[in-house]
């Protein structure tokens, strides 16, 4: 079956540094990924969508690779600040239908 | 354009209940999906909507059931409700052209008690 996966364990970094999230998958190969950032009693809003025939997906500070290799894909926040601190979720779809399948998200905290 | 409203922002039931959870979707938007979300789970599809008619269903039991409306906004509806479904439940809005990217309501945090 359809397997995505994110690091449960939040993910301190010191401000100013790039924050580097990892989401994995398994069994499968998806159309496309997406990232979303979640804040604390709200839903989830749209970051960056990248495709199966994409390495790379850049907007402002962030930066989306895929590698469909080792089934990952990773997500950056160059000069992060405090702002970023938020659970991020990384959703794929493999099929015309659209249906994502969902990742449990990752917490980051980003220090002062 | 106005973002997705989901109504109402809480909610507290006791076990046995049963629930209603209202969603309007970004004006235009005919495609509405629900997901029910739990600490340290992801979010579980449970059902998608277009033109009214039900596109895709989740993994769920019966007891969650939902519709949608001729103006594309869209109830769901949990019967005989169990502690188990204490979640934020969110519905997304989906633009059919471009259609990957969903737009998300604030939920509705539901506690069964």
């Amino acid at each position: 079956s359809q397997k995505i996966e994110q690091n449960s364990e939040a993910l301190n970094i010191q401000e100013g540094k790039t924050a580097t999230l990892t989401c994995n998958y398994t069994n499968y190969s998806p159309a496309y990924l997406q990232w979303y950032r979640q804040d604390p009693g709200r839903g989830p809003v749209f970051l960056l969508l990248i495709r199966e025939n994409e390495k790379e997906k850049r907007k402002e500070r962030l930066k989306v690779t895929f590698d469909t290799t080792l089934k990952q894909s990773l997500f950056h926040i160059t000069a992060s600040q405090p702002a970023d601190s938020a659970t991020y979720l990384c959703a794929h779809s493999m099929d015309s239908n659209y249906q994502l399948i969902w990742g449990a998200g990752t917490k980051l905290i980003i220090k002062p | 354009k106005a973002g997705v409203t989901q109504t109402p922002r809480y909610l507290i039931k006791t076990r046995g209940q049963q629930v209603t959870l209202s969603c309007s979707p970004i004006s235009g938007h005919r495609s509405v999906s629900w997901y029910q979300q739990t600490p340290g789970q992801g979010l579980q599809f449970l059902f998608e909507y277009f033109s009214e008619t039900q596109r895709n269903k989740g993994n769920f039991p019966g007891r969650f059931s939902g519709r949608q409306f001729s103006n594309s906004r869209s109830e769901m509806n949990v019967s005989t409700l169990e502690l188990g479904d204490s979640a934020l439940y969110l519905c997304a809005s989906v633009e059919e052209e471009g259609r990957e990217t969903q737009y998300f309501g604030p939920g509705t945090r539901l506690l069964v008690l």
